[in-house]
């Protein structure tokens, strides 16, 4: 069964830091990893999504890689500002649970104060 | 841009009581998926339906079932409420397609309806 793991599970930095955010996951056989944003109480919003032949993908500040064979991926912040302050959830796409299925890890809450 | 619309946003129900809830993907999106967070969890599958028909279920338990309307509107029906039933329940939808094609694959989610069961 497929499991994710995010480290650290909650993160609080000055605003201006970069800084990684790491998913790590049991089994590699997955058609895609997405990395989501969730503020309190809200819904999720996506950020980026990288195919399993992919390497990484870029979205503004935002850069997320994905290394398959060792079940691992991060997404690296940028000048981290305090509008960024939300709980950031991985998600793999499972090869042997149903193509629609997500499983998500617990996430990593990330505090940036200003 | 229009987003996934989850309704109510809110809702309190008591033990053994039914609850309706309902989603309405992005227009052209054909495929709709439901998932349950429960306070400090992270979300998990229930159940997905592409054009109409069920696609995949996860962990929806018997009491809850589900369907998608020919408009792509999709309701989540749940029967006797339990306590453990208190959960945020999220909608996502997606264009349906070849996998590996990035519109398919990208869920967007909907703000989530707040059910507590009293």
């Amino acid at each position: 069964k497929q499991e994710v793991t995010q480290i650290p599970a909650a993160l609080s930095v000055p605003e201006g830091e970069n800084l990684v955010l790491n998913c790590s996951f049991t089994d590699s056989a997955i058609y895609n990893l997405q990395w989501f944003r969730q503020d309190p109480g809200k819904g999720l919003t996506s950020l980026l999504l990288i195919q399993s032949s992919q390497r990484e993908q870029t979205s503004g500040r935002l850069n997320a890689s994905l290394d398959k064979s060792s079940g691992r991926s991060t997404l690296y912040i940028a000048a981290s500002q305090p509008g960024d302050s939300a709980t950031y959830l991985c998600a793999v796409r499972p090869k042997n649970s149903g193509y629609s299925t997500l499983t998500f890890g617990k996430g990593t809450m990330l505090l940036v104060s200003p | 841009a229009a987003g996934v619309i989850q309704s109510p946003r809110h809702l309190i129900k008591e033990k053994r009581e039914t609850a309706t809830l309902k989603c309405y993907p992005i227009p052209r999106h054909d495929t709709v998926y439901w998932y349950q967070q429960g306070p400090g969890q992270d979300p998990q599958f229930l159940i997905s339906f592409y054009e109409k028909m069920q696609s995949d279920k996860g962990s929806i338990p018997d009491r809850f079932s589900a369907q998608q309307f020919s408009d792509y509107h999709s309701e989540l029906n749940m029967s006797s409420l339990e306590l453990g039933d208190s959960a945020l329940y999220f909608c996502a939808s997606s264009l349906g397609g070849e996998w590996g094609d990035l519109r398919a694959d990208t869920q967007y989610f909907g703000p989530g309806t707040r059910l507590t069961v009293l």
